[in-house]
């Protein structure tokens, strides 16, 4: 079935650092969805992209639509404690897939050392 | 209420029994979603119900497991026969197809302990 790989894994940064993390896939999405999931939460959306190329800023975040419509990165500038986390990409389609048309990443772990 | 509410939060039960789930998802979200998130995992893909279509029931591990949305509203998750493999965060999300597309909304999660 259709993956999104998303890296890295985990991250261990030290505050005030800047973090970025990306997932690709095979297939191409028709909108790039970014989440964040805190502990004892359920995720929570951050960013959605809804054209190839679009480039979005939402406060010290920002995210990309790959133009090949088959990417997408989230960037975290000078991180503070509370971006800890997990991240989670998402990548949907109009129609013709499965699970709703909607397909998760497998998260980046992030921790932020004071 | 404001967001999708699931219960129970927490649920132990004993191997073999039955548990039921619950979600109630946002007034008036066509489209309602169950995951299963295992520790610090990523989201498993469990039912995704739309509307009056039919579910897409394609990430339901076993014939244990099985979802019902009945009036296009509240569903529950029904997981027959419990067996220690089956715990889990059960995460359940709503949308509105019409809005942009994707943007689900998440509960809380109901987090089942198989003993």
């Amino acid at each position: 079935g259709q993956q999104l790989n998303q890296s890295p894994q985990s991250m261990f940064i030290q505050e005030g650092e800047d973090v970025s993390m990306n997932c690709t896939s095979s297939s191409i999405f028709n909108t790039w969805l970014w989440y964040k999931q805190e502990p004892g939460e359920g995720p929570v959306l951050l960013i959605a992209l809804y054209k190839a190329g679009e480039l979005t800023s939402n406060g010290r975040l920002t995210a990309q639509f790959g133009i090949t419509r088959k990417d997408s990165f989230l960037n975290i500038s000078a991180s503070i404690p509370s971006d800890v986390g997990i991240y989670f990409c998402a990548g949907h389609r109009h129609y013709g897939g499965s699970q709703g048309n909607l397909i998760f990443g497998k998260g980046t772990k992030l921790s932020v050392k004071p | 209420g404001a967001g999708v509410s699931q219960s129970p939060s927490n649920k132990v039960t004993e191997k073999g029994k039955d548990v039921e789930l619950r979600c109630d998802p946002i007034s008036g979200h066509t489209a309602l979603y169950w995951y299963r998130q295992s520790l610090g995992q990523g989201l498993e893909f469990l039912i995704y119900f739309q509307g009056n279509s039919a579910p897409d029931k394609s990430g339901l591990p076993s014939d244990r497991f099985s979802a019902e949305r009945t009036g296009g509203s509240v569903s529950t998750l029904t997981i027959q026969r419990t067996q220690q493999e089956d715990s889990a965060v059960y995460l359940c999300a709503s949308s509105l197809l019409t809005s942009g597309v994707g943007e689900l909304f998440f509960g809380e999660g109901s987090r089942l302990t198989v003993l």
